[in-house]
């Protein structure tokens, strides 16, 4: 089955300290993944992917396949980073499934 | 460029009655797309298409019905609506990078 589970629902993280937003998937063959986020009263968009092994915003994710996982990290939070992040996979079919998401709250 | 636009913002519909959320963009794109949020969910795919007069069903189909006759358009028909059907709804499109998608700002939808 494809899946992509993010195993908390909220996270709350001082200003300064690191982030870490957890991403597991479940996939035969090697997906695509990415990260999605939603700042409030904007629209859903593309924050980084892990083929472009790209720092967006201070962000990185790498993919573990042994562990298939693809972290979100940050190694200080910002108050401008407080949203809501979704994980994300595209299949062999081109259709992208969502993780639940995660709120990121950042405290100052 | 405005993007891609849904209309209405809001919506409350009885059970039983039909609407058509619509979904517009102007950046040309082939790939278009409609999700719905449930509150801690994430987003499901209702339909897709990938060019005009092209659809397939995503995820949670049924209860829904789409048409593609333009790159333009791609509206969300519900037929009888259900109190299951209440969320939020996103339309999306992209090009030839499927993976960049480009949101719309979304519907709230309620059926009482």
């Amino acid at each position: 089955a494809q899946r992509v589970t993010q195993p908390e629902k909220l996270l709350s993280v001082f200003k300064g300290a690191p982030v870490e937003l957890k991403c597991n998937y479940s996939y035969s063959g090697s997906p695509e993944l990415f990260w999605y986020v939603q700042y409030s009263r904007q629209r859903l968009q593309l924050l980084l992917r892990h083929i472009s092994r790209e720092s967006i915003k201070g962000f990185t994710a790498d993919l573990n396949k042994g562990e298939t996982s693809f972290h979100l990290k940050k190694p200080f939070a910002q108050e401008e980073d407080s949203a809501m992040y979704y994980c994300a996979l595209m299949n062999r079919d081109d259709k992208i499934i969502f993780g639940k998401g995660t709120r990121l709250h950042i405290l100052p | 460029n405005a993007g891609v636009t849904q209309t209405p913002k809001f919506r409350i519909l009885k059970i039983g009655q039909s609407m058509t959320l619509q979904c517009t963009q102007d950046m040309n794109h082939n790939y278009m797309y409609w999700y719905r949020q449930d509150p801690g969910m994430g987003l499901k795919l209702i339909y897709y298409s990938v060019g005009a007069g092209i659809t397939d069903k995503g995820e949670v189909p049924n209860g829904y019905n789409v048409s593609r006759s333009t790159t333009e358009d791609f509206p969300l028909r519900l037929e009888l609506a259900a109190p299951s059907q209440t969320s939020v709804y996103f339309c999306a499109s992209s090009d030839q990078d499927r993976v960049r998608l480009f949101f719309g700002s979304g519907t709230q939808l309620s059926v009482l």
